[in-house]
């Protein structure tokens, strides 16, 4: 079975542009979550969807949006870049809405702005 | 709101040491998941395990092993006999169990370092 992918690996923007991932979530998954972990400040919740809508956000910018496809893949959007952006990018997917349920993360993009 | 402390930064070990991570969360919360996760370099978590907040056993897999207590808001893990494979930044994480508040609020990481 594959687990979660995760398009590009890398990624290098310059200041102003826009970025956009993307995540496939396992077969069967309905939920995607995305992470950001920038240098030294951990593992920041962004925004999770399940079928179709956007069930959550944490604090960030609205320029940090995104959405999730009919086949339950999901793409991340951020505009306007700034150097701080520069993070890995990860996504997760899980079954359910539960709290209870397992996230399982893909390898992540890694995004670079200069 | 939830929250998730992890005090140790980075922890070198000499091979077959034993290496404790200590985990401390705060939630309003009665009922919560408590959660490992373990990031190799190439940068995927991967889950370890999952606890319930009625559920306070502690757990041993393997040479890993699981140190929950309730009263001290504390979520402790345990490596024994380390080797190099296991040289990797650890998560914990909480999550609350109200449906519709899916979201995994993680604690820094601890980098352990396993030194043949």
């Amino acid at each position: 079975e594959a687990g979660v992918t995760q398009s590009p690996t890398h990624l290098i923007k310059t200041r102003g542009q826009q970025a956009t991932l993307r995540c496939s979530p396992i077969s069967g998954h309905t939920s995607v979550y995305w992470y950001q972990q920038a240098l030294g400040l951990g593992l920041q919740f962004l925004l999770w969807y399940d079928e179709g809508e956007e069930r959550n956000r944490g604090n960030f910018p609205p320029r940090f949006s995104g959405r999730q496809f009919p086949n339950y893949s999901s793409e991340l959007n951020v505009n306007a870049l700034e150097l701080e952006d520069s993070a890995l990018y990860l996504c997760a997917s899980s079954s359910g809405l539960s709290g209870a349920n397992v996230l399982t993360f893909g390898a992540g993009s890694r995004l670079t702005v200069l | 709101a939830q929250k998730v402390t992890q005090a140790q930064t980075e922890i070198s070990v000499v091979e077959k040491e034993d290496v404790t991570l200590d985990c401390v969360y705060e939630t309003r919360d009665t009922t919560y998941y408590l959660f490992w996760y373990k990031q190799p370099p190439s940068g995927e978590l991967v889950f370890l395990i999952r606890r319930n907040s009625f559920d306070e056993q502690n757990e041993i897999s393997g040479r890993y092993s699981w140190n929950f207590q309730k009263s001290t808001s504390s979520f402790n893990f345990t490596i024994t006999a380390s080797q190099v494979v296991d040289s990797a930044v650890y998560f914990c994480a909480l999550s609350e169990a109200r449906e519709g508040n899916n979201r995994l609020a993680f604690g820094k990481g601890n980098q352990v370092v396993v030194i043949p």
